[in-house]
């Protein structure tokens, strides 16, 4: 069984310049969110999509967008990178059951580098 | 606004003996909680998690204990082995958010010693 799987493991960009990450959810999953976690903080919620909309999003400016496909998987895409968005980014793949999301199970994470 | 805190950057035990992690909470709206635990190059792996109309959960090793009263979380580990040497991070949600988003605390190093 699969688990969630992202895409690529390490990036590094310039300032300005725009990204695009992917992830692949688990397997029997429709909900994916995104996190972004700096070095020595825990995760923080960027946006969650099901049924490929937007479903919540976090204190993150519109600089940080994303887009969910047919078979679940998910992209996150960032504009205009600033030297404070390097992080490691998590994706977290669950099901909805009744209206609610049930546990979350996160990948490995895209380690973003910018310079 | 940290709404929710590890206060304890790391710590560190000797096998066989107990490890208690803690996390604090701010806000009384949380009503599940989490603990994951995360190893370098890896996304952080869920392990135990409890709702507030409990004030204990237990799965194997690893026992949750939930003060409401006090808005306060711990993680104890019984006996502790080297393998649990990890980043834990304790995470909070509420019920009336549908999409489970999750509020993390900055995360507490466990180390296990031989």
């Amino acid at each position: 069984d699969a688990g969630v799987t992202q895409s690529p493991t390490h990036l590094i960009k310039t300032r300005g310049q725009q990204v695009t990450l992917r992830c692949s959810p688990k397997s029997g999953h429709d909900t994916v969110s995104w996190y972004q976690q700096a070095l020595g903080q825990g995760p923080q919620f960027i946006f969650q999509y099901y049924e490929e909309e937007e479903r919540q999003r976090g204190n993150f400016p519109d600089r940080f967008s994303g887009h969910q496909f047919p078979n679940y998987s998910s992209e996150l895409n960032v504009n205009a990178l600033l030297l404070g968005d390097s992080a490691l980014y998590l994706c977290a793949s669950s099901l909805v059951a009744g209206g609610f999301t049930d546990t979350q199970y996160f990948g490995p994470g895209t380690r973003l580098t910018v310079l | 606004d940290q709404q929710v805190k590890q206060n304890s950057p790391s710590l560190s035990v000797q096998e066989g003996r107990i490890s208690i992690l803690n996390c604090d909470y701010t806000n009384s709206m949380f009503d599940y909680f989490l603990w994951y635990k995360k190893y370098p190059a890896e996304g952080p792996t869920f392990l135990i998690s409890i709702s507030s109309i409990k004030d204990k959960n237990e799965d194997g090793r690893f026992t949750v204990f939930l003060n409401k009263s006090a808005k306060h979380l711990s993680l104890h580990i019984v006996p502790s082995q080297p393998g649990d040497s990890a980043v834990y991070f304790c995470a909070a949600t509420w019920g009336s958010s549908n999409t489970g988003k999750l509020i993390f605390g900055q995360g507490t190093t466990l180390q296990v010693k031989p």
